[in-house]
């Protein structure tokens, strides 16, 4: 069964410095894709960053990056210059392909603050 | 701002009451799926529609239900409610229902309450 793990509850991080989040899944679908979403405190679900799991590059976005290891099946949000405002849950999910359902299965979230 | 609206913001009602919550997907997009994010359980999956038609069950009660309408709005209607049914709701769009690709694009969210 499809599953997504998040192992870090909480992850603290100075501003300006990288911090890195953890997101390993399980699947056995060849075809399927990658989500992280931000949920600050006001409550929203703020899409990131998308890694299929065919594609050779990993995903970037401005300050977001996705260090993907398919072997490992692990697909980690890099943040690099935190900023205040990164302080949220982040949420990693996955969408396998299937003619029957598409929807997003969620991990457990990890929150990051970040300090001065 | 994702483009997903969601009304209400919060709702605070009381045990037995019925409650519709309402999405209106991004411009274009066909496919709406409804989530509860709730303190133990997590972000769950409810319900998927696609132009129209139900797509995806997930895990749903029997006592809530939903539709999508001809201009792809959609509302989530939640009966005979019980404490436990406290929580966020989500509405989310995707442009089609195509494969692992489709990223989904969250509305803001609705706080229910029950007392």
């Amino acid at each position: 069964a499809q599953k997504i793990t998040q192992t870090q509850p909480g992850m603290f991080v100075q501003e300006k410095e990288a911090v890195t989040l953890d997101c390993t899944y399980d699947t056995s679908d060849q075809s399927y894709g990658l989500f992280w979403y931000k949920q600050p405190s006001s409550g929203e679900m703020i899409f990131l960053i998308y890694q299929g799991s065919y594609d050779e590059q990993n995903a970037t976005e401005g300050r977001y990056s996705l260090n993907f290891q398919k072997a490992r099946k692990s697909a980690n949000l890099v943040i690099s210059a935190s900023q205040l405002g990164d302080s949220a849950m982040y949420f990693c999910a996955m969408r396998e392909e299937s003619y029957n359902t598409d929807k997003l299965i969620f991990g457990t979230g990890t929150r990051l603050q970040v300090f001065p | 701002d994702s483009g997903v609206t969601q009304t209400p913001k919060h709702l605070i009602t009381a045990t037995g009451q019925r409650v519709t919550l309402r999405c209106s997907p991004r411009s274009g997009d066909l496919s709406v799926y409804w989530y509860q994010q709730s303190l133990d359980q997590g972000l769950q999956f409810l319900i998927q529609y696609y132009n129209g038609e139900e797509r995806a069950k997930g895990n749903i009660l029997e006592r809530f239900s939903a539709q999508q309408f001809p201009d792809l709005h959609s509302e989530l209607n939640l009966s005979s409610l019980e404490l436990g049914d406290s929580a966020l709701y989500f509405c989310a769009s995707s442009a089609t229902t195509g494969g692992y690709r489709d990223t989904q694009y969250f509305g803001p969210g609705t706080r229910l309450t029950v007392l």
